[in-house]
C-alpha cells in the first residue's frame, strides 16, 4: 500500500512568488490534514478535510494560504504571495476509520528567500 | 488556545540507559495522545498512543503513561539503542483524533 506522498520535497522561491504544494493521501482515506513545522517548533495544525469539505481550517495563518481538495482525493496548498515567515516544512497526513490514526507524508520543505 | 508543552527539547543518553520525555496539555477535553518518531530526513511515524480510559500502555521497550487529573503524559524508552535517536513528538487531540495539537519535539541522542 502506498503511503502519503507529497510533492515537491523541497521548494525554494522568492518573496512575493506563488507556490503550490501537493499531497496524495493513502487511497480510501477520507480525512486529510495539513500541518506546518517552523524550525525547532511544534508541528502546527493548519486544516482538516473530510473528503472534499473543509472540516476545520482554524489553523490557516491568513488569506494568503488556500487549500483545496477537489474530488476528495489529492489536496493542494497554495501560498500566494509567499512571505519570508512562510518558510518551514509542510506536512500532510491522512486517516480513516474509528481509530483515526494519522499517517504522515515526508513533508515539503519550503524556503522563501 | 490549546497547547501542548514538551520537555526536554534535547536529551542525550548512553546506550542502554532509559529516556523519559514529558508533555502537558491544556485542553481538558483531550482524550487521545499519540507519540510520533521522526528520524532524520524521514516522515513522522506513530510509535505508540494512549486513550484517556487507561493510565499506562506498553509496547516492548516503549511505554506511555497518562495522568488526566494533572494533564500530564510521558514517553518512556528503556534499554535505549542508537537507532532510537530521532525527534519525538507528543500530541493531544479529541476523541475523534481530528484536530491534533503537537508538542515542539524532543531530539533524542543515544550514544553508543
Amino acid at each position: 500500500e502506498a503511503g502519503v506522498t507529497q510533492f515537491p520535497s523541497h521548494s525554494v522561491i522568492e518573496k512575493g512568488q506563488t507556490v503550490t504544494l501537493r499531497c496524495d493521501p493513502i487511497s480510501g482515506h477520507d480525512n486529510l490534514y495539513w500541518y506546518r513545522r517552523v524550525m525547532g517548533k511544534e508541528i502546527k495544525f493548519l486544516l482538516h478535510f473530510v473528503k472534499e469539505s473543509k472540516q476545520d481550517e482554524s489553523g490557516m495563518p491568513n488569506n494568503r494560504f488556500l487549500a483545496e481538495r477537489t474530488g476528495g482525493t489529492y489536496s493542494t496548498l497554495k501560498v500566494q504571495p509567499a512571505e519570508l515567515e512562510d518558510s518551514g516544512v509542510y506536512f500532510c497526513a491522512s486517516s480513516h476509520g474509528a481509530k483515526n490514526i494519522q499517517y504522515f507524508g515526508a513533508g515539503t520543505r519550503l524556503s522563501v528567500l | 488556545g490549546e497547547n501542548v508543552e514538551q520537555h526536554p527539547s534535547t536529551l542525550s543518553v548512553q546506550e542502554g540507559d532509559s529516556a523519559v520525555i514529558k508533555c502537558t496539555y491544556s485542553d481538558s477535553a483531550s482524550n487521545y495522545f499519540p507519540w510520533y518518531k521522526q528520524e532524520l530526513g524521514k516522515r513522522p511515524q506513530l510509535i505508540i498512543d494512549i486513550r484517556s480510559n487507561v493510565g499506562e500502555k506498553k509496547d516492548q521497550r516503549i511505554a506511555v503513561t497518562l495522568n488526566k487529573t494533572a494533564k500530564h503524559f510521558s514517553l518512556h524508552i528503556t534499554e535505549t539503542q542508537p537507532e532510537d535517536s530521532a525527534v519525538y513528538f507528543c500530541a493531544a487531540s479529541d476523541a475523534g483524533g481530528f484536530k491534533t495539537i503537537f508538542g515542539a519535539g524532543t531530539r533524542l541522542f543515544v550514544k553508543a
